[in-house]
C-alpha cells in the first residue's frame, strides 16, 4: 500500500512569490495534517483539515492556506514568500478527525532566495 | 499551546532496554499522549498513544503516571535503528499538536 505522498520533494522559490505544496493521504484516510519543520527543530501545526473541513489552526498568518479535496487530497499554499518560510513541510494523515496514528510523508523542502 | 518537557538527549547501549521519560503538567483530561520519532532526513514516525492506561505494541511500551502528569517510552532492547528523536506531545482533537524540541537517542554498539 502506498504511504503518504507529497509533490514535489524540492522547490526553490523567489521572495514575494507563490507556492502550492500537494499531499495525497494514505487510502481511506480523511483527516490530513500540515507542519512545518525548520533546521533543527521540531514541526509545527499549520493546518488539520477532515472531511474537507478545516479543524484546526496553528500560529501561522494569514498568508498560509489550505484546503481539502473530495479524494481527500490536499493543498498547502502560501502567499507571499518570506525568507523565514524556507523549511520542510510535512503532511501526515490520519483515520479520523482524532489526530491519533498520523502518518507522515516524506516533506517537501521549500528553498526562499 | 500544550507544552511537554523531555531531556536533550540520552544515550543507550544496543539491546539494552530504554527509557524516555516526558512531564506533560499541564495535560487535560481527554488529552491523549502521543509518542512520535524522527529518524535523519525522515518525517516523523508514529510509535504509540494512550490516553489513560499503559500501552504495548510491536515498537514500544507507554507507561502512564497514575495522575497523568508524565509518562515513559520504553524501548525494550534498542537497536541502531532506533537512534532518533523521540517527541513527547499531548493533544486532543490535533489542533495544539506541538512537536517539542524532542529527545535525542544514541544507541552505541
Amino acid at each position: 500500500d502506498a504511504g503518504v505522498t507529497q509533490s514535489p520533494t524540492h522547490l526553490i522559490k523567489t521572495r514575494g512569490q507563490h507556492v502550492t505544496l500537494r499531499c495525497s493521504p494514505i487510502s481511506g484516510h480523511k483527516s490530513v495534517s500540515w507542519y512545518q519543520q525548520v533546521l533543527g527543530q521540531g514541526p509545527q501545526f499549520i493546518f488539520q483539515y477532515y472531511e474537507k473541513e478545516e479543524r484546526g489552526r496553528g500560529n501561522f498568518p494569514d498568508r498560509f492556506s489550505a484546503r481539502q479535496f473530495p479524494n481527500y487530497s490536499s493543498e498547502l499554499n502560501v502567499n507571499a514568500l518570506l525568507l523565514g518560510d524556507s523549511a520542510l513541510y510535512l503532511c501526515a494523515s490520519s483515520l479520523g478527525d482524532r489526530v491519533h496514528e498520523q502518518y507522515f510523508g516524506p516533506g517537501t523542502r521549500l528553498t526562499v532566495t | 499551546d500544550a507544552k511537554t518537557t523531555q531531556p536533550n538527549s540520552m544515550e543507550s547501549n544496543e539491546e539494552e532496554p530504554v527509557h524516555l521519560p516526558c512531564n506533560h503538567s499541564t495535560i487535560s483530561g481527554t488529552d491523549y499522549i502521543h509518542w512520535y520519532r524522527q529518524l535523519p532526513s525522515q518525517g516523523p514516525e508514529y510509535v504509540i498513544h494512550g490516553l489513560t492506561s499503559n500501552v504495548n505494541n510491536r515498537m514500544a511500551s507507554l507507561a502512564i503516571a497514575e495522575d497523568r502528569k508524565s509518562s515513559t517510552l520504553i524501548l525494550h532492547r534498542a537497536t541502531l535503528r532506533d537512534a532518533a528523536v523521540y517527541y513527547c506531545i499531548h493533544d486532543n482533537y490535533g489542533q495544539n499538536f506541538v512537536f517539542g524540541p524532542g529527545t535525542r537517542l544514541s544507541v552505541l554498539p
